[in-house]
């Protein structure tokens, strides 16, 4: 168990729909990071909180948002999804305070667009 | 731009044979870290090792090795006397360490299977 939750585990919806992923970090990390794995783009960055603040964006889609809240906790929110977006998404976190620590990952939310 | 390729996708050994994954990683950056992560099949990424650009020391742990290689641009990880638990996809990582952030690029991932 890394420490870093994720919720729902599974998630099916419809083309069109609106969703939102939601990760609590391990206790005391201030980085979250966002990942999606599907099997044409693999394992790809989308996007990087620290401490309330986006830090970093990847490959993320312009229908995707994140957010990070004052608890730490954050959530992905996925809109107007299309069958592309099926996918499995991993929140990780990480205690980065200016030196580099590993990056820990949640179980994951496997999204399925029918 | 950075980025990691293992070059083998599919790997498959009997028990207790040993077994080498391969990752070669391009980046321009001086100071960089390299990661493996292993995903059995319950889906879940464990984190196993972070290596830093600068130290190029070969760690070993249990029946796990990693021959860092900044010459060839290497990271390879050898399982030792493979068990039917080993069978996961394995993913090598690499994250250049920058004031705009320390996201992970993965490469394609070897899958590893472990017959008894």
């Amino acid at each position: 168990d890394s420490g870093v939750t994720q919720t729902p585990k599974h998630l099916i919806t419809a083309t069109g729909q609106r969703v939102t992923l939601r990760c609590s970090p391990r206790s005391g990390d201030l980085s979250v990071y966002w990942y999606q794995q599907s099997l044409d783009q693999g394992l790809q960055f989308l996007i990087q909180y620290y401490n309330g603040e986006e830090r970093a964006k990847g490959n993320i889609l312009e229908r995707f948002s994140a957010q990070q809240f004052p608890d730490l906790h954050s959530e992905l929110n996925l809109s107007s999804l299309e069958l592309g977006d099926s996918a499995l998404y991993f929140c990780a976190s990480s205690a980065y305070r200016g030196t580099y620590n590993e990056q820990f990952f949640g179980p994951g939310t496997r999204l399925t667009v029918l | 731009a950075q980025k990691v390729t293992q070059a083998q996708t599919e790997i498959s050994v009997v028990e207790k044979e040993d077994v080498t994954l391969d990752c070669v990683y391009e980046t321009r950056d001086t100071t960089y870290y390299l990661f493996w992560y292993k995903q059995p099949p319950s889906g879940e990424l464990v984190f196993l090792i972070r290596r830093n650009s600068f130290d190029e020391q070969n760690e070993i742990s249990g029946r796990y090795s990693w021959n860092f290689q900044k010459s060839t641009s290497s990271f390879n990880f050898t399982i030792t006397a493979s068990q039917v638990v080993d069978s996961a996809v394995y993913f090598c990582a690499l994250s250049e360490d920058t004031l705009a952030g320390n996201m992970l690029t993965f490469g394609g991932g070897t899958r590893l299977m472990v017959k008894p």
